[in-house]
């Protein structure tokens, strides 16, 4: 199976950073990728699909990129809503397996 | 409005039997492939098992496979996981999940469930 690694597993930074998050597959996943937003006790919710392609209703400061086994989650200027956790998901084929995800803390 | 429901998590002994609903509305369920995804204390997001719209394909994850019985009922809206043979590291929050799109092949994951709570006993 197809593994996923995200990095780095934490972050810190402030609210107006620029950051980026990485999450790498162990073989090519064509542009079979999303990208989900999870805070404490609530249910994942979809950024990104299609490893680039914008969920309607997001804001625009989040963008994805990449395509094969490396891809990248870009928030242009952090939001006080945005500290949380990130996760990657692969999905052109089963099992749709996750990163290990990325906590965004305040710094 | 779409909503998807889940229901039936409890406390249940190892070796126990337990099995899952999750109610939808708000969208033509019989168009959209059904995800589980669980998450254990303190841990990440494990997808479990999918079955497409019409239930013809389905598939798991190697820790549940031959355990977990993924299901549907396209006249009542509803999913379903029949989960067998419970182990202590079955102790997660179940989530439902919606495919983004009706297109046959992979899916994101657009709509979720609030979860429901699984514990395992030893």
């Amino acid at each position: 199976d197809i593994q996923m690694t995200q990095s780095p597993s934490t972050l810190s930074a402030s609210v107006g950073d620029r950051v980026t998050i990485t999450c790498r597959a162990s073989q090519s996943i064509s542009i079979w990728l999303a990208w989900y937003q999870q805070k404490p006790g609530k249910a994942p919710k979809l950024l990104i699909y299609k490893a680039s392609s914008l969920e309607s209703g997001v804001p625009s400061r989040f963008s994805g990129s990449g395509s094969g086994t490396e891809f990248t989650l870009t928030i242009s200027s952090l939001q006080p809503d945005d500290f949380a956790t990130y996760y990657c998901q692969k999905y052109n084929r089963y099992p749709y397996t996750f990163g290990q995800g990325t906590k965004l803390e305040i710094k | 409005e779409v909503q998807l429901l889940e229901s039936g998590g409890n406390l249940v002994q190892s070796g126990g039997s337990l099995r899952l609903s999750c109610a939808a509305s708000g969208f033509t369920f019989n168009s959209y492939a059904m995800s589980w995804v669980r998450q254990a204390p303190g841990k990440g997001l494990e997808w479990v098992s999918a079955i497409s719209a019409i239930g013809g394909t389905i598939d798991y994850a190697d820790s549940v496979k031959g355990r977990f019985t993924i299901s549907r009922d396209n006249s009542k809206n509803m999913l379903y996981l029949q989960m067998n043979s419970l182990r202590a590291e079955d102790t997660a929050v179940y989530f439902c999940a919606k495919a983004r799109t009706v297109t046959i092949g992979g899916y994101s994951m657009d709509v979720w469930g609030h979860g429901t709570t699984v514990t395992i006993s030893s």
